[in-house]
Formats: structure tokens, C-alpha cells, sequence
């Protein structure tokens, strides 16, 4: 079967470094995304990877190892608008979308 | 503005009465689709549709059916709601040459309680 697997929740100081990790097994591997998602609102499109390595974007950056199965999603300087849940899904052999539960992220004063 | 609109954003209904959620995209994107989402499960897909009269099962297409007769929407419909269906639900959009990219445009969700 497909699997995606985060850790349900984590806590973090503001202006401190979190990382969230994803493992995945899925049939065939197309991409991986990362989305955040603020408590009641619509997913938000963070991140793509799609080649081994790190893709850097302001505050966050996104790892891919794809032998591994493995990627994470690096937060810095941690603000509290970062208070969400942030979902880490992957677009199998056929194109389609399988996502984790989600990590809830707590941003701590 | 870009955007994907779904209505209605909060419903309560009885078990049996049927219901239509609406989506509308005004960004001209080929590929829609329907999500439930349910603590601790994350998102599950319904259905998806990667162009106009052409829709195929998600993972969870039980009880539920769409159609796409024109671009632009693409209509959730629970002929006879069960109490199992109480979720958060959320349509999204994207270009079908972007689907590798992964990059949707979400509604903001309808939230859907039958009892």
C-alpha cells in the first residue's frame, strides 16, 4: 500500500529552527510537495522536490533524498504566523496526489 | 482575482436529503478535484476530473458523484447523505500541465455536518 508518514505535532520557540520530517512509500514517485495549512483555512502550496537535494525559498527549505524515501521541511527564524499544520504529500506512478495526515506545528513565545 | 470558490462553506443536514456542494475556478484550469478531509487521515480525494465531461474515482468516491459539463465548475454531489460523510471538504484546481508540479489552488472549504 502507500504510505506517507510526519510526526502528528511539534512544538517550537519563535525565532528558533524546526524541522519536519516525511517518510514515504508510494508506487512510483513523480514529486514531493509540502503545503501548510492554517487551522480552518484551505492548504497553501509551500514547496516542490522532484530531484535529490535541498531547495531553499526564504525562511524555508525543503529536502529530498529519493533513495531514502525521505525528505523534511526546514522552517527558520521561526514567527508565530507559522503556527499551522504543514502536509507533506507525493505524486505517485499515475500523476495522483497521496498526502500525510499532517504536522501540527506549535510556535512557542 | 484568482480564486476557487466552493458554497455552501458550513452546512448542517439530515441524513437522506440530497445536497449539491458547488466549485467554481475562474483561473481556466483543466484539472478540479474533490477532497475530503478528516482528523488524524488527512486529505482523502473523491473524485478529480482532468478536463471538461471527464471525471474518474479518487479514493473515496462512496456515496458521492461530480460532474463537469462545463470548465469552470465542478459540482460535489451527496444524493443521500449518511452521517459517515460529516467532514471538511475542499475543492482544488490546477493546470493540467502543472499536476507534476503538484501546485493546487484550494477553496476555502465547506464544512458539512449530517446527523
Amino acid at each position: 500500500g502507500q504510505n506517507i508518514d510526519q510526526p502528528t505535532e511539534m512544538t517550537a520557540t519563535e525565532g528558533a529552527i524546526v524541522q519536519i520530517n516525511c517518510t514515504y512509500q508510494t508506487s512510483g514517485f513523480n514529486g514531493l510537495f509540502w503545503y501548510q495549512q492554517h487551522a480552518g483555512e484551505a492548504p497553501t502550496f509551500l514547496s516542490y522536490n522532484v530531484l535529490d537535494g535541498l531547495e531553499e525559498k526564504g525562511r524555508f527549505s525543503s529536502f529530498l533524498s529519493r533513495s531514502k524515501g525521505y525528505s523534511y521541511l526546514l522552517l527558520k527564524e521561526l514567527q508565530m504566523k507559522d503556527s499551522a499544520s504543514y502536509l507533506c504529500a507525493v505524486t505517485d506512478s499515475n500523476y495522483q496526489l497521496i498526502w500525510g495526515a499532517g504536522t501540527k506545528l506549535i510556535i512557542k513565545p | 482575482e484568482a480564486q476557487v470558490t466552493q458554497n455552501p462553506r458550513y452546512l448542517i443536514t439530515v441524513t437522506g436529503k440530497k445536497l449539491t456542494v458547488t466549485c467554481s475556478q475562474n483561473m481556466n484550469h483543466e484539472y478540479m478535484s474533490w477532497y475530503r478531509q478528516d482528523p488524524g487521515l488527512g486529505l482523502r480525494q473523491i473524485y478529480y476530473s482532468m478536463n471538461v465531461e471527464v471525471t474518474d474515482k479518487g479514493d473515496v468516491p462512496e456515496g458521492y458523484k461530480v460532474s463537469r459539463k462545463e470548465k469552470r465548475n465542478f459540482p460535489l454531489i451527496l444524493e443521500s447523505p449518511s452521517p459517515n460523510q460529516t467532514s471538511l471538504y475542499f475543492c482544488a484546481s490546477s493546470k493540467a500541465l502543472d499536476l507534476n508540479t503538484g501546485e493546487l489552488f484550494f477553496g476555502e472549504g465547506s464544512r458539512l455536518t449530517v446527523l
